[in-house]
């Protein structure tokens, strides 16, 4: 079965600071990883996703996740946070002939002016 | 071009009652997903439609939920007898065609959702 933490439930940052959200899985076999973020008030969207290849995804609004296989990991980073991301981000996962996305309870990422 | 609708977007209904939710997918899409989002956990699938194929219902909670998709695009979702704990917002999602053996491949794009209050 397939599974996916997110220890941190909330990350306070400062706006323009660095910030690292953890997210680890636990497969059996080969996996499709996914950071998703949703703005108040809005729908998920897509940030990046991990499917083959590089092991670092680059995304949008300046995100970028790398994939780690030996500690099934795919920590998402940013290295300068802006007002505007402060969001809900949500990791996820699929793995080979799954019909759905397996998603982790969520990251609230507030940024300090 | 127009994203994933759902409406209401926000359901307030009493203990027993029935109720639907309705998603209209983006045009062309041919996947179609229901999530659950309940307080402080992650989104729970239910169910995925594909095509003609029959949906993949191996998330549904209880037998008090169901869904179907009219025609290969609009869904909705039927709860009966609603319970407290069927509180929570319930996201409908849509991707293209999957080109491979993978649906996972395609981005899914989500609607706003339906925040749905039980009494």
């Amino acid at each position: 079965a397939q599974s996916v933490t997110q220890l941190d439930s909330q990350v306070p940052v400062f706006e323009e600071a660095p910030v690292e959200l953890r997210c680890n899985y636990s497969s059996s076999v080969s996996v499709y990883l996914f950071w998703y973020v949703q703005y108040p008030n809005q729908g998920l969207q897509l940030l990046l996703k991990y499917l083959s290849g590089s092991t670092l995804v680059k995304g949008i609004n300046g995100f970028e996740a790398e994939f780690n296989k030996s500690q099934t990991s795919f920590h998402l980073r940013k290295p300068s946070v802006h007002i505007s991301d402060t969001a809900e981000y949500f990791c996820a996962v699929s793995v080979a002939g799954a019909n759905n996305l397996f998603f982790g309870t969520g990251t609230r990422l507030t940024v300090i002016p | 071009g127009a994203g994933v609708s759902q409406s209401p977007s926000n359901k307030v209904t009493e203990k027993g009652k029935d109720v639907e939710l309705r998603c209209d997918p983006i045009s062309g899409h041919t996947a179609l997903y229901w999530y659950r989002q309940s307080l402080g956990q992650g989104l729970e699938f239910l169910i995925y439609f594909q095509g003609n194929s029959a949906p993949d219902k191996s998330g549904l909670p209880s037998d008090r939920f169901s869904a179907e998709r009219t025609g290969g695009s609009v869904s909705t979702l039927t709860i009966q007898r609603t319970q407290q704990e069927d509180s929570a917002v319930y996201l409908c999602a849509s991707s293209s065609r999957t080109s491979g053996r993978y649906v996972s491949y395609n981005e899914q794009f989500f609607g706003p959702g339906t925040r749905l209050t039980v009494l």
